[in-house]
């Protein structure tokens, strides 16, 4: 079966630009998690949602930064007015249900860089 | 202090060597602990998981896991050029969604 996928895999954005990210997650998966990674750091959550709705927004850094699901399926992060510290390669996971020991498995993300 | 700690390497072992990867954690309710391979551009994958403490080997690899020391371990035997990645641990607790990471250990097996 077909594993998590985003487009585009790269994305090249002038400052002040908005850009959209999608997230096409494992059929049946019910949570949905954005994580952002930077050069040398560690994955930093972003937003996890469940079916729909999002029980928590709490990693978005500012509000420049939002996110939709559809249908309990697909979704999209946007990001208004990039900025040069938004350059990240941003990671998107589905997992069968949210929390507990159901496990994350993750697409191989959208590199994006913020000329 | 972070929620996770990793020391991020590099470590650069021999081949057929046995690797012992480590992370550190002050959340106590931490119950759930997953050990993830990632490859260079490519998304995470997960290795391992187990719930609270205890061992569980799945073929060359073994994960640990002792809460009341708040450290876990992931062992490779006989480690093989392949296995050249960076790990990353993750945790969380029973009511929680996300999962918390620590910032990965970059391993290299040389031939």
């Amino acid at each position: 079966g077909a594993g998590v996928s985003q487009s585009p895999s790269n994305k090249v954005t002038e400052k002040g630009k908005d850009v959209e990210l999608r997230c096409d997650p494992i059929s049946g998966h019910t949570a949905l998690y954005w994580y952002r990674q930077s050069l040398g750091q560690g994955l930093e959550f972003l937003i996890y949602f469940q079916g729909n709705s999002a029980p928590d927004k709490s990693g978005l850094p500012s509000d420049r930064f939002s996110a939709e699901r559809t249908g309990g399926s697909v979704s999209t992060l946007t990001i208004q007015r990039t900025q040069q510290e938004d350059s990240a390669v941003y990671l998107c996971a589905s997992s069968l249900q949210g929390g507990g020991s159901s496990p994350l498995h993750f697409g191989n993300g959208t590199r994006l860089t913020v000329t | 202090q972070k929620e996770v700690e990793q020391d991020p390497g590099p470590l650069s072992v021999p081949e057929g060597a046995i690797v012992s990867l480590n992370c550190t954690y002050s959340n106590s309710a931490f119950q759930y602990f997953m050990w993830y391979r990632q490859y260079s551009r490519k998304g995470p994958e997960l290795l391992m998981y187990t719930y609270s403490s205890g061992n569980k080997e799945d073929g060359r690899f073994t994960a640990q896991v002792d809460k009341s020391s708040k450290y876990i371990s992931l062992f490779i035997r006989d480690s093989q050029p392949s296995d050249s990645a960076t790990y990353l641990c993750a945790m969380r607790g029973g009511s929680q969604g996300n999962l918390i990471f620590g910032k990965g250990t970059k391993l290299s097996v040389k031939p």
